[in-house]
């Protein structure tokens, strides 16, 4: 069964720094799709990025930049000079093609950015 | 595009009443999700519709829940009799056609106390 694991809980950083956010996944499915969505204190959830099992190639969006590495199993997450408007929690979750449709979330990780 | 829409926002009931919650999915989207959320178990999938018909209610705590989507515009989740530990945010969830990888796009969410 697909799995997802983020580790750590809560993280905090001072304003402008960077915070990294770690996922790691579990999947027997050789084609998958893997996510991140931000839940800010308002409550909604909040679609980021999406990254599918054939495609290693990292890339970087405004702040958002994100390591997928398929040999450790990881998706990791990175906001660069982070602001007060990115506290949140983040959640990866994971998709795969013939696991009829489910989308497993992580426990999430919450980020606080400290002015 | 409205985006997925969820009524009530907050609802407050007392323990045996029963509970019903509402959603709208995108126009054009296929796929209708029905997730819980808690800080114990986190983003939990409940149930999700295919062309308004269940496909895996495996989510399902129990019979108390139960799931409709009678047209391709609305969907309803009903809990009866409602327990304090049905507490909790339920979020509605739609995307369109694909494996999976499409992302979901949520409401806003029923926060649900249930005293």
């Amino acid at each position: 069964a697909q799995k997802v694991t983020q580790a750590q809980t809560e993280i905090s950083v001072v304003e402008k720094e960077d915070v990294t956010l770690d996922c790691v996944y579990e999947t027997r499915d050789t084609t998958y799709y893997l996510f991140w969505y931000k839940q800010p204190p308002s409550g909604e959830l909040v679609f980021l990025i999406r990254r599918n099992s054939f495609d290693e190639q990292n890339e970087i969006s405004g702040r958002y930049s994100w390591n997928f590495q398929k040999s450790t199993s990881s998706f990791n997450f990175t906001i660069t000079a982070s602001q007060v408007v990115d506290s949140a929690v983040y959640f990866c979750a994971l998709s795969e093609a013939r696991g009829n449709n489910r989308l497993a979330f992580g426990k999430g990780n919450q980020v606080v950015v400290i002015p | 595009d409205a985006g997925v829409i969820q009524s009530p926002r907050h609802e407050v009931t007392e323990m045996g009443q029963e509970v019903t919650l509402r959603c709208k999915p995108i126009s054009g989207h296929d796929y209708l999700f029905w997730y819980r959320q808690t800080m114990m178990r986190g983003l939990e999938l409940l149930i999700y519709f295919n062309n308004n018909v269940p496909i895996d209610d495996s989510g399902m705590p129990e019979d108390r829940f139960s799931a409709k989507m009678p047209n391709a515009s609305f969907s309803t989740l009903k809990i009866q009799p409602s327990e304090p530990r049905d507490s909790a945010v339920y979020f509605c969830a739609s995307r369109g056609r694909g494996t999976g990888g499409s992302p979901l796009h949520f409401g806003n969410g029923t926060r649900l106390t249930v005293t």
